[in-house]
């Protein structure tokens, strides 16, 4: 069955400090996607990926960095963060056309006091 | 300007009634419609898609598509109280198989 890992499932951060979201796929899927979503709000893209090595700009980048060192594996990075980045972020995957079933993980829960 | 809008924001269905849902984009790249069902504190999930003009039922959920107007909509009859969700439609566009949310529409069945 389709997986997608997030970790950790819920972070306290400081303001100002760095964090580190990590997501795990097994559906070796070549695209990869991080969200936010705020309460009760529909999802806004922060980052995408195509592939290892690949990592592109989504709507909402300012603040956040991604990184894809291999087809399983997407991080996202908050190198200084804010508490305007509190929120829940989701990782998912999706084949290459896009015209398969998007696959999500369970979330992470980010707060940043 | 948001490429996928979703209607209404939210609605309130008694228990057994049929909910309706819309989604329409403004984008004419826009080429398979995506419906997603988000329960409280859970992840999304993916209900029903639709690529082609009509409609297809699976169960209690049927969805129509017109292309011409790029207007999808999703129906639920005799609606439940586990069907209480935030509903995402979601839109790919062909020129780059880009997939576009829309902010979803929260249903609350009533019992």
């Amino acid at each position: 069955e389709a997986a997608v890992t997030q970790s950790p499932r819920n972070k306290v951060a400081v303001t100002g400090g760095k964090v580190t979201l990590s997501c795990n796929q097994t559906n070796n899927h070549n695209n990869m996607y991080w969200y936010r979503q705020d309460t009760g709000h529909g999802l806004r893209l922060i980052h995408y990926s195509y592939g290892a090595g690949s990592t592109e700009k989504g709507d909402i980048p300012d603040g956040y960095k991604a990184s894809r060192p291999s087809q399983e594996n997407f991080s996202l990075i908050l190198e200084l963060a804010t508490p305007s980045q509190t929120s829940v972020y989701f990782c998912a995957s999706g084949d290459a056309t896009g015209r398969g079933e998007v696959f999500f993980g369970k979330g992470t829960r980010l707060t940043v006091v | 300007q948001q490429k996928v809008q979703q209607s209404p924001e939210s609605l309130i269905v008694p228990e057994g009634g049929m909910a309706s849902l819309n989604c329409t984009s403004s984008d004419r790249n826009v080429d398979y419609f995506w419906w997603y069902r988000q329960h409280s504190g859970k992840s999304p999930k993916m209900l029903m898609s639709i690529f082609s003009n009509g409609e297809k039922e699976e169960g209690r959920f049927t969805v129509h598509l017109n292309k011409a107007s790029l207007h999808t909509s999703l129906h639920i009859r005799d609606s439940q109280p586990s069907d209480s969700a935030l509903y995402l439609c979601a839109a790919i566009m062909d020129s780059n198989y880009q997939l576009i949310w829309g902010s979803g529409t929260k249903l609350i069945i009533k019992p």
